[in-house]
């Protein structure tokens, strides 16, 4: 089976700030995905982001960057110069490739909720 | 391209009623998945579509939970005689390819179901 933990609930930064929202995962597959999502206060869960287990070069789009790090099963979420429209739950998630069962539905972790104040 | 549509955005339901919640996922989109997500928590998956077939419905909390895609396209999640514990916002998220694709999912806005 497999477990995502996200061990911040909430998170408050004043604007411009720097903030790193923390994901842990476990899994027992070698060929994995991970995602991270945003949720505003509309609800609608937003794609930010996907990494295969194979790829571990980190990622930056913008003020986003990404360490994906498997020696400690961690996928963290860095925020540069934080602005208020980024104020949301952030989710990160975890499929396996298929293996002849199920299906590669996500598991989420609890969520991260950011709190940006200007 | 508009994305993942859901309706009704709001739905409140007498403890024992029945409920239809609607899913209309992007053009083309071979996969459909429902996750129900409670106050303050991830989602969790209830099952799965690739095209017409219910592949995976390992998630559904009780067979009071029904899902169907009978054209492929359109999805309606069905919940009979609603608990309160059925109350959280149920979301329908689909993806451009099948079973083996592990595509990206991408999300509706969600139906938020509460039950008096």
């Amino acid at each position: 089976a497999q477990k995502v933990t996200q061990a911040q609930t909430e998170i408050s930064v004043v604007e411009k700030e720097d903030v790193t929202l923390d994901c842990v995962y476990e899994t027992r597959d070698t060929t994995y995905y991970l995602f991270w999502y945003k949720q505003p206060p509309s609800g609608e869960l937003v794609f930010l982001i996907r990494r295969n287990s194979f790829d571990e070069q980190n990622e930056i789009s913008g003020r986003y960057s990404w360490n994906f790090q498997k020696s400690t099963s961690s996928f963290n979420f860095t925020i540069t110069a934080s602005q208020v429209v980024d104020s949301a739950v952030y989710f990160c998630a975890l499929t396996i490739a298929y293996s002849g069962a199920g299906s590669y539905q996500l598991t989420f972790g609890k969520g991260t909720k950011l709190s940006v104040i200007p | 391209g508009a994305g993942v549509s859901q309706s009704p955005r709001y739905k409140v339901a007498k403890r024992g009623q029945d409920v239809a919640l609607r899913c209309d996922p992007i053009s083309g989109h071979v996969s459909l998945f429902w996750y129900q997500q409670a106050l303050g928590q991830g989602p969790e998956f209830l099952t799965y579509f690739q095209n017409e077939a219910q592949l995976d419905k390992s998630g559904l909390p009780s067979d009071r939970f029904f899902a169907e895609r009978p054209e492929g396209s359109v999805s309606t999640l069905k919940i009979q005689r609603t608990q309160q514990e059925d109350s959280a916002v149920y979301l329908c998220a689909s993806s451009e390819g099948g079973l083996t694709s592990t595509d990206t999912q991408y999300f509706g806005p969600g139906t938020r179901l509460t039950v008096l």
